[in-house]
Formats: structure tokens, sequence, C-alpha cells
């Protein structure tokens, strides 16, 4: 059973647009969100993360938009440029108890020049 | 600190032949974990350490697959025998702290044919 479902799968956007990456969880004992970014070769390393106590986190132009009632949030990338292309996976976990990471299914961008 | 380290990059082994893993985390990293990717799966965890003790194996498939870490420093996930469907780029990660960040490793690409 997948604990996080991400979408979608791939993406495709050109240089300055805004890909919106939205993932979903049922486990209402999950209070922190990270995004991880992937490079080809490279393993999986930490974007910016959210804990549920706020709606929105940016970092640069990196946004996590956060909605605790309908147990959604979303990764926005402003103004996308061509070196953002990558793997991106939302995660989920809990911050007491076990620690393990729920990962999403990953969605591949491409940002074309 | 160099980051987890994972040795080797790449192993190609034929169907039915032992297959060794190593990971060495960051050091003071309490936690350590080994996931494995594939297209179609995407990111799973397979165990998860505290302290050296196993606290989750939930995620190993069978019994072929075992790991260890006898030390803080050192880790090993073992495939015993190897079968073509095990496939996959195996990440280790480290952690300081249960909730906290995951760093990962540049992942071993096992193929087994």
């Amino acid at each position: 059973q997948q604990q996080v479902k991400q979408s979608p799968q791939s993406l495709i956007v050109q240089k300055g647009g805004i890909p919106i990456i939205n993932c979903a969880y049922e486990n209402t004992a999950f209070d922190y969100f990270p995004w991880y970014q992937q490079f080809p070769g490279k393993g999986p390393a930490l974007l910016i993360a959210i804990r549920p106590d706020v709606s929105e986190k940016k970092e640069g132009r990196f946004t996590i938009s956060f909605n605790k009632s309908a147990k959604q949030f979303s990764l926005h990338i402003m103004d996308s440029q061509p070196g953002d292309s990558a793997t991106y996976f939302c995660a989920a976990s809990k911050m007491s108890g076990a620690n393990n990471l729920f990962f999403g299914t990953g969605t591949r961008l491409t940002v074309i020049p | 600190d160099a980051g987890v380290i994972q040795s080797p990059r790449h192993e190609v082994t034929e169907m039915g032949q032992e297959v060794t893993l190593r990971c060495k985390p960051i050091s003071g990293h309490d936690y350590l974990f080994w996931y494995r990717q594939t297209m179609m799966r995407g990111l799973e965890l397979l165990i998860y350490f505290n302290n050296n003790v196993p606290i989750d194996d939930s995620g190993m498939p069978e019994d072929r697959f075992s790991a260890k870490m006898p030390n803080a420093s050192f880790s090993t996930l073992k495939i015993q025998p190897s079968e073509p469907r095990d496939s996959a780029v195996y990440f280790c990660a480290s952690s300081p702290d249960r909730g906290r960040e995951a760093f990962f490793g540049q992942g071993t690409r096992l193929t087994v044919v």
C-alpha cells in the first residue's frame, strides 16, 4: 500500500514556467513532509520540508503548500531553470516513534531551455 | 565529513550468486536506512537501524535478503541467492535523529543476469 501518492509521474515545462507536483497522504499521524531532489546517478537530497503547523514554506524558488484538512501538499518551483531538471520525491514521516520516511513514486521534471 | 559512502557503485552478478552491498554512514548519525529504487516501485524502505539495532525490517522482500550493522560505522545488505528481479539501485541513508533529514549515499546499481 502506497502511503504517499504523488502526481504527475512526469512533467515538462518551459524555462520560467512554474511546475507543480502534488502529493496526498492518508495517515494523519504524519507530521513531517519533506521533498527530495534527485539528479541522475546521485542519491536523493533534501530540498525543502514542512511541518503541518504552517500552510506554506518558501526557500528560494521552491515553495511547499500544505493543506492539512485535505491531507495534501504540493511543491511549486518558481521561474524554473534547466538545472532544475531532476526527479522530485515527496515523503512523509512521524517526528516521534518510528523514523521511516515514506516516499512518493517520484516526478521526473524536465525544464526546456 | 565525506557523506554516506556506499560500495561498490556498480555490481553485475550472475543469478544465484551472493551479493554484498556496503555502507558507511555519516559519523554521529544514529539511524541507518536501506532503500531500493526501481522504475516500477520507486523508493522502497527495506530496513532501518537505530543505534546499530534493526528496528523495522518489514520491507525486506524475502528471506534471501539480510542486513547487519555490526558497529556504528558499517552496515551490509546481503542477497543470497540473487535473482534477476533484484536488479535495482540500492541506497543507504543515515540520519542524525528521529524525524530529521536523511542523507543518502550515491547508491549501488545492482544488475543480476
